[in-house]
């Protein structure tokens, strides 16, 4: 596969460990965002979103927490298996029809069977 | 469902060649988004076209255009390719317009300029 970045923070678990994956956003007046997983030689996958009126949200095996006041995002994924291996990003859009969209750098998870 | 499909995978240029990449979306999904992503810079939105007209702009030069046909596929265009230019394009689709709602991503065009 091909890496789609270098010097990305990386996380390493164990399979069935929980996994926490941490952005920092920018915009204060970002009101939506959004988490993707990439995997090596593919495109991104969402995961799921959340608005700015909400602080937490389950999916399937994941939660998106919200902190506004410090600006600050994250992915917990439970159970961790070696398919959740990739690389996820954090996404912030501000903004109506003129929207500015601003992905984060992303996280290297590694599962460890 | 078919996903979103980019065409070419693959594609080699030289400096000063201009670059046409391929996209179509998800059916019935109106809104095609581009990015660039780079080792150095990650993942950058570059355009968005709804209904055949482009809604919104990330900040790249000029060099870097689309168009939207009225069945909804969009084509990307690179004229007078840099080095810098190479990079995986990404299309996304989406049923409406905005960021406002989740994107499916395609797997991208590599475009290596020597």
């Amino acid at each position: 596969g091909e890496s789609v970045g270098l010097h990305l923070p990386t996380l390493s678990v164990q399979e069935g460990d929980n996994s926490i994956i941490n952005c920092a956003y920018s915009n204060s007046a970002s009101d939506y965002f959004i988490w993707y997983k990439q995997e090596s030689g593919k495109g991104p996958q969402f995961i799921i979103d959340i608005r700015s009126n909400m602080d937490k949200r389950q999916g399937q095996r994941v939660t998106v927490l919200l902190n506004k006041t410090v600006k600050h995002l994250s992915l917990q994924i439970a159970a961790t298996q070696p398919g959740d291996s990739a690389v996820y990003f954090c996404a912030e859009i501000s903004g109506g029809s003129n929207y500015k969209l601003t992905f984060g750098k992303g996280t290297l998870l590694t599962v460890n069977p | 469902k078919a996903g979103v499909t980019q065409t070419p995978r693959y594609l080699i240029k030289t400096r000063g060649q201009q670059v046409t990449l391929s996209c179509s979306p998800i059916s019935g999904h109106r809104s095609v988004s581009w990015y660039q992503q780079t080792p150095g810079q990650g993942l950058q939105f570059l355009f968005e076209y709804f209904s055949e007209t482009q809604r919104n702009k990330g900040n790249f030069p000029g060099r870097f255009s689309g168009r939207q046909f009225s069945n909804s596929r969009s084509e990307m265009n690179v004229s007078t390719l840099e080095l810098g230019d190479s990079a995986l394009y990404l299309c996304a689709s989406s049923a409406g317009q905005g960021a406002g709602q989740p994107q499916h991503f395609g797997d991208g065009t590599r475009l290596s300029i020597l």
